[in-house]
């Protein structure tokens, strides 16, 4: 079955540093990745949407200069953020779609920024 | 605008009893609807989409237009069945999902 692979699955950084977080596609290409935002408790909250080849479509109310989004080739995504502070604490999905199928998710990464 | 509504946050049945989780939405047009299921410290997996009127796991989830709902049913709950359940809509031609805020069910045993 179509695996995404996300990594790290943790990661605490200090508040004003920068973070990546990869997201890839195993065993299949996707021309567009999904990334979501989770706080305890509460439900996916869909950031933006990446897109192979251009640039990254964002949800209203989301900072695309502080989310950084590059979808470099068919089966990687990255989410960058940028200057983080405690207030972007949260769980970081990312997913992609198979081609005429479903959507599969990575298994989220935990960010904690002290 | 697409909104998904899980009015129960948390759901709790005892083994053997039946189970539904709701869920209510608002769209225009024609959404294809789902349901996922995130169990403890597993990722997020699709459980069933109302497309394929398949039944997985024993449950079951019928789109009824008139109510704009499309609760997931079962009729016999077991223990294994508890996890985080979310409903999700994707409009017309889109790509991306909504979700619903999740229904955390735990069968008793």
């Amino acid at each position: 079955g179509a695996v995404v692979s996300q990594h790290p699955s943790w990661v605490i950084c200090k508040s004003g540093t920068s973070v990546k977080i990869e997201c890839r596609s195993l065993d299949f290409q996707a021309t567009t990745m999904f990334w979501y935002r989770q706080f305890p408790k509460q439900s996916l909250m869909l950031m933006a949407t990446s897109n192979e080849g251009s640039k990254a479509t964002y949800e209203q109310g989301v900072e695309k200069d502080k989310f950084l989004i590059n979808h470099a080739s068919l089966t990687l995504s990255t989410l960058t953020v940028t200057s983080a502070h405690p207030e972007d604490s949260s769980f970081y999905i990312c997913s992609a779609r198979v081609i005429g199928g479903s959507l599969h998710f990575g298994n989220g990464t935990r960010l904690t920024v002290t | 605008a697409q909104r998904v509504t899980q009015p129960e946050k948390l759901l709790s049945v005892f083994k053997g009893a039946p189970v539904e989780l709701k869920c209510n939405y608002s769209y225009s047009g024609s959404p294809e609807l789902f349901w996922y299921v995130q169990y403890s410290r597993q990722r997020l997996q699709l459980l069933l989409r109302h497309i394929s009127r398949e039944s997985i796991k024993g449950f079951t989830a019928d789109l009824n237009k008139g109510e704009t709902s499309f609760h997931l049913k079962k009729p016999f709950a077991q223990e294994e069945d508890s996890a985080m359940y979310y409903c999700a809509l994707m409009g017309q031609g889109a790509q991306k999902l909504v979700f619903g805020q999740g229904t955390r069910l735990t069968i008793n045993p």
